[in-house]
């Protein structure tokens, strides 16, 4: 079935530095999200991507479709404490079902 | 606050029993998702309804089922538990059920299976 090969599986960083994700698979997927999820609650939508190529930025997120269909990338600049959080990656194929990442575990050092 | 409910929010129960877990969709929203989420899986879709019909199907064992009900609230039945049912299961709800609907998710129920 569908797959979706997200990473890094978790970073360590420093509050203020930049922070790159991405996801990837061998399949083409018509839709792409990323959602964030912090301990005890459930996924928040993020950036939704509809069309290949496609940038879109929502404050310090900015997320791509890519003009393969097959990835996408979401980056984070001037990371800040809020920040900290699991980061995940969704494609929506033909089937109209949602195929998820296995996440990014992001961590922020003081 | 996502306007999504679940309920309970932690659930203990030992192999062999049968569980049901609760959720309420936002206000409006006639769709409802439910997912799995354990630490070697990730996010798994298990199933889909709108407006009380079953619309998609995904990774759901025979073992569970769901339902809507009228006034939309949903319940996912989960039956002779296994230790590897544990999870956390999400429910979602979107506006209309379609492909690029946003969906809004709730806080989770974490299943222990002992």
């Amino acid at each position: 079935g569908q797959q979706l090969n997200q990473s890094p599986q978790s970073m360590f960083i420093q509050e203020g530095e930049d922070v790159s994700m991405n996801c990837t698979s061998s399949s083409i997927f018509n839709t792409w999200l990323w959602y964030k999820q912090e301990p005890g609650e459930g996924p928040v939508l993020l950036i939704a991507l509809y069309k290949a190529g496609e940038l879109t930025s929502n404050g310090r997120l900015t997320a791509q479709f890519g003009i393969t269909r097959k990835d996408s990338f979401l980056n984070i600049s001037a990371s800040i404490p809020s920040d900290v959080g699991i980061y995940f990656c969704a494609g929506l194929g033909g089937d109209d079902k949602i195929i998820f990442g296995k996440g990014t575990r992001l961590h922020i050092l003081p | 606050d996502s306007g999504v409910t679940q309920t309970p929010k932690h659930l203990i129960t030992a192999t062999g029993q049968r569980v049901t877990l609760r959720c309420s969709p936002r206000s409006g929203d006639l769709s409802v998702y439910w997912y799995q989420q354990s630490l070697d899986q990730g996010l798994q879709f298990l199933i889909q309804y709108y407006n009380g019909e079953e619309r998609a199907k995904g990774n759901i064992l025979e073992r569970f089922s769901a339902q809507q009900f009228p006034d939309l609230h949903s319940e996912l039945n989960l039956s002779s538990l296994e230790l590897g049912d544990s999870a956390l299961y999400f429910c979602a709800s979107s506006v209309s059920g379609g492909a690029v609907d946003t969906q809004y998710f709730g806080p989770g129920t974490r299943l222990t299976v002992l």
